[in-house]
């Protein structure tokens, strides 16, 4: 089935340093999302991308939906240390009848 | 978008043993989806659970090891059977957050550890 490789599979970074994360696939797929899970809790979307080369803000996180629809990147600026937890891309294959595929997930570590 | 309420938040059950993870959602849904998110892994589609009908599940998964019930639009419930230490995992529940086709919104989990 469809895959989707993501990463770093870890990051510690300092405090207000940028971050950057991206997933690829082999596939082509319609719909890119980025989540984040907090320690004992579900993921949260933090952005929706459903346009080849769309580029959305949600604060301090901006993403784009790559323009070959096989890739997306996660751009977090200035980061604190409640960015602290996973992030997970998430896609919708083109033929849209398939469930979402999830990426393994990007920990990301923030040292004051 | 909806609220996901999943019980238990977390349980440590026996080897040979079963588990209910029960889901509520404050809103009538149409779709509800079980996930499974081994540690330190991603998540994993199980199944589809749709009101009035058997639940549609992923390739690897079936009914007899993780049965599912839909009795209502707010509601359903996934049994873990015969669990072995394999199934220790976080069980997610989730839906369609309304904001946009495909966006799932997800409950927080029901962490399962297999002795």
């Amino acid at each position: 089935g469809q895959q989707l490789n993501q990463s770093p599979q870890s990051m510690f970074i300092q405090e207000g340093e940028d971050v950057s994360m991206n997933c690829t696939s082999s596939s082509i797929f319609n719909t890119w999302l980025w989540y984040k899970q907090d320690p004992g809790e579900g993921p949260v979307l933090l952005i929706a991308l459903y346009k080849a080369g769309e580029l959305t803000s949600n604060g301090r996180l901006t993403a784009q939906f790559g323009i070959t629809r096989k890739d997306s990147f996660l751009n977090i600026s200035a980061s604190i240390p409640s960015d602290v937890g996973i992030y997970f891309c998430a896609g919708l294959f083109h033929s849209g009848n398939t469930p979402l595929v999830f990426g393994k997930g990007t920990r990301l570590s923030v040292i004051a | 978008s909806a609220v996901i309420s999943q019980k238990p938040s977390r349980d440590i059950c026996q080897r040979g043993t079963s588990l209910t993870i029960q889901c509520q959602v404050d809103s009538q849904v149409t779709m509800m989806f079980w996930y499974r998110q081994q540690p330190g892994q991603s998540l994993t589609l199980i199944a589809t659970a749709n009101q009035g009908s058997e639940a549609t599940y992923e390739s690897g998964f079936v009914i007899d090891k993780f049965p599912i019930s839909r009795p209502n639009l707010t509601f359903s419930t996934l049994t873990v059977s015969n669990m072995s230490p394999e199934d220790s995992s976080i069980y997610l529940c989730s839906v369609e957050a309304g904001s946009g086709a495909n966006v799932l919104t997800f409950g927080a989990g029901s962490r399962l550890t297999v002795l």
